[in-house]
């Protein structure tokens, strides 16, 4: 268990509404990712961050925007929500001390109507 | 760009039955490659790891290897029980800090 939560687990929303979502983890690891998984795509990279406010972007950013003003909160923001943004949402730690090893959280189950 | 592809994408076996996951990637220039199991509706649990320069990895009846020259990488399940069933992803990273690039999977059932 590498202490990563994410919240909300479930969330309806409709289109044209920002929805954030976070993830905090209790490690004090510096890289965080943010994933989506897809039917068809498999998961795939949106956004990452190496340290406090030190974000990229990933393969599939186009519509999302993160924040991390804190060590332990990275935070997925989708500033208007669309259809094809229905999707599970995984947020993921680098273990430094653990080879590199990525950890992934529960995910976040995300429609939009 | 890396391109990983599982073969096959769904797996069934009787229970007791040694069995072969297949990963392979396009780019051999890997940082490392890592292993996961994802059960329905749940996360994704890590099983292995192997850094570039390694050959292979085991944790209990679980034997993953890598050959970076020809893009592949195997998990080996051993003695395979019911509890295994599971989708086993594979995933590359080309360094120490970004993107992992996931494969399709490999759906396998292991029936009693």
């Amino acid at each position: 268990d590498a202490g990563i939560t994410q919240s909300p687990r479930h969330k309806v929303t409709e289109t044209g509404t920002p929805v954030t979502l976070r993830c905090h983890q209790t490690e004090n690891h510096r890289y965080m990712y943010w994933y989506r998984q897809d039917p068809g795509h498999g998961l795939r990279l949106i956004h990452y961050s190496y340290g406090v406010k030190d974000t990229d972007k990933g393969e599939v950013s186009d519509g999302y925007s993160v924040s991390r003003s804190k060590t332990e909160d990275f935070l997925l923001t989708l500033e208007s929500a669309t259809s094809s943004q229905t999707s599970v949402y995984f947020c993921a730690i680098r273990d430094r001390a653990g080879g590199n090893e990525q950890y992934f959280g529960p995910g976040t189950r995300l429609t939009v109507t | 760009k890396q391109e990983v592809t599982q073969i096959p994408a769904a797996l069934s076996v009787p229970e007791g039955e040694n069995l072969v996951l297949n990963c392979s990637f396009t780019d051999s220039a890997i940082y490392n490659l890592q292993w996961f199991r994802q059960d329905p509706g749940k996360g994704l649990t890590s099983l292995l790891l192997i850094q570039s320069s390694q050959r292979e990895q085991t944790s209990g009846r679980l034997n993953a290897s890598l050959d970076k020259s020809s893009g592949r990488s195997t998990l080996y399940i051993a003695a395979s029980q019911p509890g295994d069933s599971a989708t086993y992803l594979c995933a590359a990273s080309p360094d120490a800090g970004n993107m992992l690039t996931f494969g399709g999977g490999t759906r396998l059932m292991v029936k009693p």
